[in-house]
């Protein structure tokens, strides 16, 4: 199976911050990669696939890079309702899985 | 607007059944791959399985964890998908979450906002 590596696990930042985040992938997963975000008690919420296309209705703060072995979720400025756990994860064939998930506080 | 939701959670006993369920609105069930993911307590999400849409004959893939316990079902009456758990066992404790594919495509685009399974004596 392939194994997907988040980092950092968490961090602090300020509304108006620039964060990134890291997934790095244990074998070629191509652009077979996506990030959703999670808020407690809601349905998690897609943001990014193919590794660097924005789903619908997402705003352009958000973006996200690589291919292969490494990718990275960027947010530009962050806003009061970015502050979440956000997860990425390979679909390039089974079993997909997942990173073990960055938790942005404030 | 697209909506998933599902039901069927609940405290069930090592050993016994449940069956999920992934109720859809806004779009027609049958015409996308649906995926499960698991989320146990703590823990990042584990992919359970998919299923194919009905023009792709509903065809199934499951993770190893649940291969031969675990098995996806379609109604298309209800527009509504569901998860049969048999001989479940106290690491299936989570909450599980039916998850859409977008048309044509092998990304997931929609998620439910998932059901509490809890497995112990």
């Amino acid at each position: 199976d392939i194994q997907m590596t988040q980092s950092p696990s968490s961090l602090s930042a300020s509304v108006g911050d620039r964060v990134t985040i890291t997934c790095r992938a244990s074998q070629d997963v191509s652009n077979l990669l996506a990030w959703f975000q999670q808020k407690p008690g809601k349905a998690p919420k897609s943001l990014i696939f193919d590794a660097s296309r924005l789903q619908s209705g997402v705003p352009s703060t958000f973006s996200g890079s690589g291919s292969g072995t490494e990718f990275t979720l960027s947010i530009s400025s962050l806003r009061p309702e970015d502050f979440a756990t956000y997860y990425c994860h390979h679909y390039n064939g089974f079993p997909l899985t997942f990173g073990g998930g960055t938790k942005v506080e404030i | 607007e697209v909506q998933l939701v599902e039901s069927g959670g609940g405290l069930v006993q090592p050993g016994r059944s449940l069956r999920l369920s992934c109720a859809a609105s806004g779009f027609t069930l049958s015409d996308h791959y649906i995926h499960w993911v698991r989320q146990a307590p703590g823990k990042g999400p584990e992919w359970v399985g998919r299923t194919r849409n009905k023009a792709d004959g509903y065809t199934t893939e499951y993770a190893a964890s649940v291969k031969g316990r675990f098995t996806i079902s379609s109604d298309e009456s209800r527009n509504s998908l569901y998860l049969q758990m048999n001989s479940l066992k106290t690491e299936d404790t989570a909450v599980y979450y039916c998850v859409r594919v977008a048309f044509g495509t092998r990304h997931f685009d929609y998620w439910g906002q998932g059901t509490r399974v809890t497995v112990s004596s």
